[in-house]
């Protein structure tokens, strides 16, 4: 079993759609998660970092369930613009990446 | 603010033959990390550093792999020999002291697309 394991995807929602991405973690005893998003060809930059009360942040919003050992990454009102592939993130230092989910917003 | 510097950005090489990426992290960080990403496995670390220390090295490969970090502002990855299997991005990453979550990231390079015919 991979130590992070997130939604297949793809996924491809018309502009202004409502999206959800999930991950599951293996190990019980992580401290730190985070969603990274990586451009084609280009290196993975964070994108939010999720904190066990949920976090906010314009259109995205991250929630962490310790018990069920999953996060969600909800993005809101989608442009075309956040069409990329999202990596589930698990560990500050020994960063452990789920595969990605790739997300394309069409007009 | 320069980020994460890497050379080459493309490298294209016979097998058998050495190869040397290098890597500068954003002055301040006291973190240093190499990743490989391939389409069949994803980012997977392979090493990384505190204070130029390595701290821990389990997802390098095999004996081929190497990593050293002479100073804070450098480092390379040494593959000898190379083979076609080891083709792949590598990316370094840095990081600052941890002083809360508003330091909590990592910040990549753009990466070195390596081809080993």
């Amino acid at each position: 079993r991979k130590e992070v394991e997130q939604d297949p995807g793809p996924f491809n929602v018309p502009e202004g759609a409502t999206v959800a991405f999930n991950c599951t973690y293996s190990n019980s005893a992580s401290q730190s998660f985070f969603w990274y998003r990586q451009d084609c060809r280009k290196e993975p930059k964070l994108l939010m970092s999720v904190y066990s009360s949920g976090n906010e942040d314009g259109r995205f919003t991250a929630q962490l369930n310790r018990a069920s050992q999953y996060i969600s990454l909800l993005i809101r009102d989608s442009k075309l613009s956040d069409s990329a592939t999202y990596l589930c993130v698990v560990n500050r230092y020994d960063m452990r990446f789920g595969a990605g989910t790739r997300l394309t917003v069409k007009p | 603010d320069a980020g994460v510097i890497q050379s080459p950005r493309h490298e294209v090489t016979e097998m058998g033959q050495e190869v040397t990426l290098r890597c500068k992290p954003i002055s301040g960080h006291d973190y240093l990390f190499w990743y490989r990403q391939t389409m069949m496995r994803g980012l997977e670390l392979l090493i990384y550093f505190n204070n130029n220390v390595p701290i821990d090295d389990s997802g390098m490969p095999e004996d081929r792999f190497s990593a050293k970090m002479p100073n804070a502002s450098f480092s390379t990855l040494k593959i000898q020999p190379s083979e076609p299997r080891d083709s792949a991005v590598y990316f370094c990453a840095s990081s600052p002291p941890y002083q809360g979550e508003s330091t909590d990231t990592q910040y990549f390079g753009p990466g070195t697309r390596l081809t080993v015919l």
